[in-house]
């Protein structure tokens, strides 16, 4: 069974740290890993994807893949009050456009 | 991105009844999802949907409880059936704009916040 794990927090940084969220994967075939952003009562919203080893860099988001470690990250520079939210770590297969997601983290960012 | 609407956005239900969620996405879409997040819970695909042919059902879930429809490349609908208390979640629509093996980027609608009494 493809599991994703994360851990469940709550992350508590202060306003303007960086914050690190991490994801273990267990099926190597994994291609495509994605970091959706989910405020409490809404939906999930997709704010990086990540297809190749290394890091991919969007605004204050920087996504790192380590696909032999089976690890994939995400930082958050200059974190905000408004970055407050569970983040869902999420793999897709080799096959198919199936996501299995993790159980999330929520980070919470203290003025 | 796709801009996915679903309906109704919330509802409470009476035990043993059943209700039809709808969910429309803007443009012409490869792949629909069905998921359910219970409270507090991360995301858990229900089902594929398949434009004209069967869903394709997760471990766990199964056509006569989840019932769904896709008639064509932009709606679907999914039937929660015969309900009890433990239904009582939140069920989210996806969507993926590309072909089987591709990106797979996946986009959410708001969703649906069941109660069941």
């Amino acid at each position: 069974q493809k599991e994703v794990e994360q851990n469940s927090g709550p992350l508590s940084v202060p306003e303007g740290a960086i914050a690190s969220l991490n994801c273990t994967y267990s099926d190597r075939g994994s291609q495509s890993f994605f970091w959706y952003r989910q405020y409490s009562g809404k939906s999930p919203e997709l704010i990086m994807s990540i297809y190749s080893n290394g890091d991919k860099e969007d605004g204050r988001f920087t996504a790192q893949l380590n696909k032999a470690s089976q690890y994939v990250s995400l930082l958050i520079r200059d974190s905000q009050p408004s970055d407050s939210a569970t983040y869902l770590c999420a793999v897709k297969g080799d096959a198919g456009n199936m996501l299995t997601f993790g159980g999330g983290t929520r980070l919470m960012v203290k003025p | 991105s796709a801009v996915i609407s679903q309906k109704p956005s919330r509802d409470i239900c009476q035990r043993g009844t059943s209700l039809t969620i709808q969910c429309q996405v803007d443009s012409q879409v490869t792949m629909m999802f069905w998921y359910r997040q219970q409270p507090g819970q991360s995301l858990t695909l229900i089902a594929t949907a398949n434009q004209g042919s069967e869903a394709t059902y997760e471990s766990g879930f199964v056509i006569d409880k989840f019932p769904i429809s896709r008639p064509n490349l932009t709606f679907s609908t999914l039937t929660v059936s015969n309900m009890s208390p433990e239904d009582s979640s939140i069920y989210l629509c996806s969507a993926a704009a590309g072909t089987s093996g591709g990106t797979g980027e996946q986009f959410f609608g708001p969703g649906t916040r069941l109660t069941v009494l």
